[in-house]
């Protein structure tokens, strides 16, 4: 079964702080990965795929596929980094090309 | 550059009332999605399409109908509604499969009493 695992409903760290959000996955197939967040109220914007092995807003994510994980990762977190982060998989040679999501991790960057 | 739009954006129904629910993209997008997102269970698929003419069912279709009679629409409708179906809708479109970027609207607030 495709499955996505965000093991971490609430993520707190202080500004400045290193931060990472876990994602497992379950897939039988080769998937792509995708990590998207939401600002308050905001729709979802892709942050990073695992394709593309870029860094955006200094974080990163790298795929580790014999821990079955895509952990995200900034070493300085800002206050701006608070939102709702959801990582996502879809399946390399699907029909539908739908995203299925995990539940979600709200980070909170204090002061 | 409007991307992906949803309208309404809120919407108060009384149980058992119908709406309609639009999403119109302007990048000529083959596919395109409905996903409900509730607090602590992340987005659920509703509906997609893969083209033109064409939609199927996703993870949580019950109560949900669709319709893709042109190619930059994706209609969700609620004939009757219920409680159940407050949540927050998202409309998202892409250019296909593996490889492309999916692209979400701005969301619409729906609530049933």
């Amino acid at each position: 079964a495709q499955r996505v695992t965000q093991p971490e409903k609430l993520l707190s760290v202080f500004k400045g702080a290193p931060v990472e959000l876990k994602c497992n996955y379950s897939y039988s197939g080769s998937p792509e990965l995708f990590w998207y967040v939401q600002y308050s109220r905001q729709r979802l914007q892709l942050l990073l795929r695992h394709i593309s092995r870029e860094s955006i807003k200094g974080f990163t994510a790298d795929l580790n596929k014999g821990e079955t994980s895509f952990h995200l990762k900034k070493p300085f977190a800002q206050e701006e980094d608070s939102a709702m982060y959801y990582c996502a998989l879809r399946g390399y040679g699907g029909s539908q090309g739908n995203l299925i999501f995990g539940k979600g991790t709200k980070l909170s960057v204090k002061p | 550059n409007a991307g992906v739009t949803q309208t309404p954006k809120f919407r108060v129904l009384k149980t058992g009332q119908s709406m309609t629910l639009l999403c119109a993209q302007d990048m000529n997008h083959e596919y395109m999605y409905w996903y409900r997102q509730d607090p602590g269970m992340g987005l659920r698929l509703i509906h997609y399409s893969v083209g033109e003419g064409t939609t199927a069912k996703g993870e949580v279709p019950d109560g949900y109908n669709v319709s893709r009679l042109k190619k930059q629409n994706f209609l969700l409708g609620l004939e009757s509604a219920a409680p159940s179906q407050t949540s927050v809708y998202f409309c998202a479109s892409s250019r296909g499969t593996a490889g492309n970027t999916i692209y979400f609207g701005e969301g619409s607030w729906l609530t049933v009493v």
